[in-house]
């Protein structure tokens, strides 16, 4: 079935610095795009979205990119703290399905 | 409303037993999700409810499992004979969906943590 990948499992990053995470996806029909922090024990946090009519979004800090050629999704975290370790994920959903996950990628800020 | 609120946030049960799990909303949100995440994956779709309507439920979905969202806002989730293999956490979501077709946020609560000894 369709399913959603990241490229690297881990990631670490010196505190201060940029944080680059990447996702691939495979359904092309995908038309919505999340973000997810998750920290130890908690659910999902909604960090950010994007729409596929857009390829670009930012937020505080964070900054959404969409390639729908490559079918591939990043997010961006600007000057990266301590509490930004956590483990990321993105998810798609298909016009109003159900959203599908990938396996999530780690980053640990080091001191 | 500070989210989606679900109860018990642990559980430990006899392998054999029902467990039943309540996921509570944010207020007016239409669309509600189950999903469930082993330690170290990502969170795997259940099943959704558009309002009272289960919408669609995953192949995964065994026939010892069952949801219900009777009047459209809280959900419970039902595992009946519990496995080993139950033991994860299932995650609650919901959305503002208003209509078919159009995708908005989706808010996780803190989840179920079910260990099924």
């Amino acid at each position: 079935g369709e399913s959603v990948g990241l490229h690297l499992p881990t990631l670490s990053v010196q505190e201060g610095d940029n944080s680059i995470i990447n996702c691939a996806y495979s359904n092309s029909a995908s038309d919505y795009f999340i973000w997810y922090k998750q920290e130890s024990g908690k659910g999902p946090q909604f960090i950010i979205d994007i729409r596929s009519n857009m390829d670009k979004r930012q937020g505080q800090r964070v900054t959404v990119l969409l390639n729908k050629t490559v079918k591939h999704l990043s997010l961006q975290i600007a000057a990266t703290q301590p509490g930004d370790s956590a483990v990321y994920f993105c998810a798609e959903n298909n016009y109003g399905q159900n959203f599908v996950f990938g396996p999530g990628t780690r980053l640990s800020v080091l001191p | 409303d500070t989210g989606v609120s679900q109860d018990p946030r642990h559980k430990i049960t006899k392998r054999g037993q029902n467990v039943t799990f309540r996921c509570d909303p944010i207020s007016e949100h239409n669309r509600l999700y189950w999903y469930r995440q082993t330690l170290g994956q990502g969170p795997e779709f259940l099943t959704y409810f558009q309002n009272e309507a289960q919408l669609e439920k995953s192949r995964l979905l065994s026939d010892r499992f069952s949801a219900e969202r009777p009047k459209g806002s809280f959900s419970t989730l039902e595992i009946q004979r519990t496995e080993q293999g139950d033991s994860a956490m299932y995650l609650c979501a919901s959305s503002p969906t208003q209509a078919w077709g159009v995708n908005t946020e989706a808010f996780f609560g803190q989840g179920t943590r079910l260990t099924v000894v």
